[in-house]
């Protein structure tokens, strides 16, 4: 089954401090796997997209790594500010046998950065 | 600002009204997407319409039904909803439906039945 699980759940940390997040996903044929950042109460950005031979791509203070033989990402948040305080979501995407393409959202993990 | 935009933002509605969600792009893509956000579930992708064709249900009931006129409007029509039905109700675009695309996603629409 393709699921995608996201940890911790929620975090916080204080401002300046770094922060790593994680994805573990069962995806198969894996296509690609992006990062979205959610703030509360609007729509989710991309922050960055990955595929198969990529192992790191940076974003700013955003850093993501792919661990295709694992299958585990993790996104790095580096001095942390108060404005990173939203929810980040990892997203893999399928190819499936019909051609088309679906997309597998994990529940995001919350994190808060505190003055 | 994403280039996709959704009325109303907020929307309250009784379980035997009717009322439509609205999404509009301004990026020229032609894919477009329904999804809804419930609390601590991962989004779940109702619709798809690729060049205004819904090349995609995701077995959503028939009491959402959803129109896309041309590549940059797409609605979503409620009627006789329930409240488990309320939700964050995000509409979205890309270039294609392929995974190389980026969606971008609009600010929202809050439903709540009541």
């Amino acid at each position: 089954k393709n699921q995608v699980e996201q940890s911790p759940q929620s975090l916080i940390i204080l401002e300046g401090k770094n922060c790593t997040l994680q994805c573990n996903y069962t995806v198969s044929p894996f296509s690609n796997l992006r990062w979205y950042k959610q703030d509360t109460g609007r729509g989710p950005v991309s922050l960055t997209i990955m595929t198969f031979s990529e192992n790191t791509k940076s974003n700013g203070r955003y850093t993501a790594t792919l661990d295709a033989d694992t299958k585990q990402s993790s996104l790095h948040i580096t001095a942390s500010q108060l404005s990173d305080s939203a929810s980040y979501i990892c997203v893999v995407s399928a190819l499936l046998t019909s051609g088309t393409y679906k997309y597998i959202f994990g529940t995001g993990t919350r994190l808060k950065v505190l003055a | 600002e994403t280039g996709v935009t959704q009325t109303p933002r907020h929307l309250v509605m009784g379980m035997t009204n009717k009322k439509s969600l609205k999404c509009e792009q301004h990026l020229g893509h032609n894919a477009m997407y329904w999804y809804k956000q419930s609390a601590k579930k991962p989004l779940e992708l109702m619709f798809v319409y690729n060049f205004k064709e819904q090349t995609e249900n995701n077995s959503v009931p028939s009491r959402f039904s959803p129109e896309c006129p041309n590549s940059s409007h797409l609605f979503l029509h409620l009627h006789t909803l329930q409240p488990e039905d309320s939700a964050l109700y995000l509409c979205a675009s890309s270039q294609g439906s392929g995974s190389g695309n980026t969606i971008y996603f609009g600010e929202g629409s809050w439903l709540t039945v009541v």
